[in-house]
């Protein structure tokens, strides 16, 4: 599976638009990026996924450019709420079958 | 979206003894559930795959005797530390994921400590 490698940590306030950014060098023609957001002591949560150009749901929006090397999650306008890891995933959605390994992931910190 | 559900949310036991923790997928029926261990500060580390009717398929480096997982119905997978110690207390989470759908869903974890 591709590694990726994701800021340990971002800072927002407010009301900012966030861009966390995901490099998986690695990655393989079938593999898919997931993002997951997981708050302190609770299982994560989905919140998007694409293989291409860009994807947006009423959470976020993903980011990936021509050469699929990189990502880019983006929150926007984040409330405090919003403080929580956020985890980029690489994989193949067919074989994994829902196995997933998770990196270091960001934590983001929203301040008022 | 679908739900998991674990339980229990969290657990207290002494060292030596053995404890369950279940899984459920509430509306959809899953072959397949996983379970992953979360120190503090740390992130997710999958431990295994849960079969429904079969065995379960252990990552590298985790105890199968120690961690054993039964997965006896659709919904239900459960996974039992035995003779847990303290260096076993950590957060427990299992995930499945819905037939045709391409997302992960995942319990509320078990918080397990060990004394």
């Amino acid at each position: 599976l591709a590694k990726t490698t994701q800021p340990i940590s971002m800072d927002s306030y407010e009301g900012q638009e966030v861009n966390i950014t995901c490099s998986h060098n690695n990655i393989a023609t079938n593999d898919y990026i997931t993002w997951y957001q997981q708050f302190p002591s609770q299982g994560p949560r989905f919140i998007i996924q694409g293989y291409k150009t860009k994807v947006t749901n009423e959470v976020a929006s993903l980011f990936i450019p021509a050469d699929r090397k990189s990502s880019t999650l983006s929150l926007p306008r984040v409330s405090l709420s919003d403080t929580a890891v956020y985890y980029c995933l690489v994989g193949d959605r067919g074989s994994t079958l829902g196995r997933l390994y998770f990196g270091r992931g960001t934590q983001l910190t929203v301040w008022p | 979206g679908a739900v998991v559900s674990q339980h229990p949310s969290w657990v207290i036991c002494k060292s030596g003894t053995s404890v369950k923790i279940e899984c459920r997928s509430l509306d959809f029926q899953a072959t397949t559930m996983f379970w992953y261990r979360q120190f503090p500060k740390q992130s997710l580390m999958l431990m295994a795959t849960s079969n429904e009717g079969s065995k379960a398929t252990y990552e590298q480096g985790v105890e199968k005797d120690k961690f054993l997982i039964n997965h006896a119905s659709l919904t239900l997978s459960t996974l039992t530390v035995t003779s847990a110690h303290p260096e076993d207390s950590s957060f427990y989470i299992c995930s499945a994921r819905e037939p045709g759908n391409t997302e992960a869903f995942f319990g509320q974890g078990t918080r397990l400590t060990v004394v």
